[in-house]
């Protein structure tokens, strides 16, 4: 079985500082890892995906992630954070082989930005 | 496009009583899942129709959730008798066939409130 940990449940930074949100997974095989946001009233919005190939993917809105297979970890980055990043975000996998199309979710992370 | 439609956004049942969710997906899109979210955990994954057909539903509760896709566009989910563990927030999410991988969209959620 497949499984995703969010380790912290909130995250608080201050506008124009780094931000990790951390993630780490669990699969049978080799992952593909997702990070989705979800804004108030919104909807998810997926960010970043990796499926192969380098271990530092960049996404949407700045941000970027980094896949280490020896950690099973795959945490979200910014180099600096804005007021318009805080939301609620979540990181999900899929087992590379198999049928299944479901992604496994973590639990979320609330993303905090102060001013 | 036109994105992921679920109506409504919100409902306030009593325990006991009958809900019924809807997701329009985007045209075209064959796949079409139903997660949810309970009590700030991680999104759990529900089911999965192709067309018309569940292609995949190990994530259904129990027999009181129904989920169907008739003529293989909107999707209805009900939940018939609405219990207090059911209250949480309920996505839909959509994709092509050849949608390679995480190209989901989602829609922004139902939230369901049991009392």
């Amino acid at each position: 079985a497949q499984s995703v940990a969010q380790p912290e449940d909130q995250v608080n930074v201050a506008e124009g500082n780094p931000l990790t949100v951390k993630c780490t997974y669990s699969v049978s095989g080799n992952p593909y890892l997702f990070w989705y946001v979800q804004y108030p009233n919104r909807g998810l919005q997926f960010l970043l995906k990796y499926i192969t190939g380098d271990n530092l993917v960049k996404g949407s809105y700045g941000f970027e992630a980094e896949f280490n297979k020896s950690q099973t970890s795959f945490h979200l980055k910014k180099p600096s954070a804005l007021v318009s990043d805080s939301a609620l975000y979540f990181c999900a996998v899929r087992a590379f082989s198999g049928s299944a199309r479901q992604l496994t979710f973590g639990s979320g992370t609330q993303l905090t930005v102060l001013p | 496009e036109a994105g992921v439609t679920q109506f409504p956004s919100h409902s306030v049942i009593e325990k006991g009583q009958t809900v019924t969710l809807r997701c329009d997906p985007i045209s075209g899109h064959d796949n079409l899942y139903w997660y949810r979210r309970v009590m700030g955990k991680e999104i759990k994954f529900l089911l999965h129709f192709v067309k018309e057909s569940k292609q995949d539903e190990s994530g259904m509760p129990n027999n009181r959730f129904l989920a169907e896709r008739t003529g293989g566009t909107y999707s209805t989910l009900k939940v018939q008798p609405a219990e207090l563990e059911d209250s949480g927030v309920y996505f839909c999410a959509s994709s092509r066939s050849n949608e390679g991988v995480g190209g989901y969209t989602f829609g922004s959620g139902t939230r369901l409130t049991v009392v």
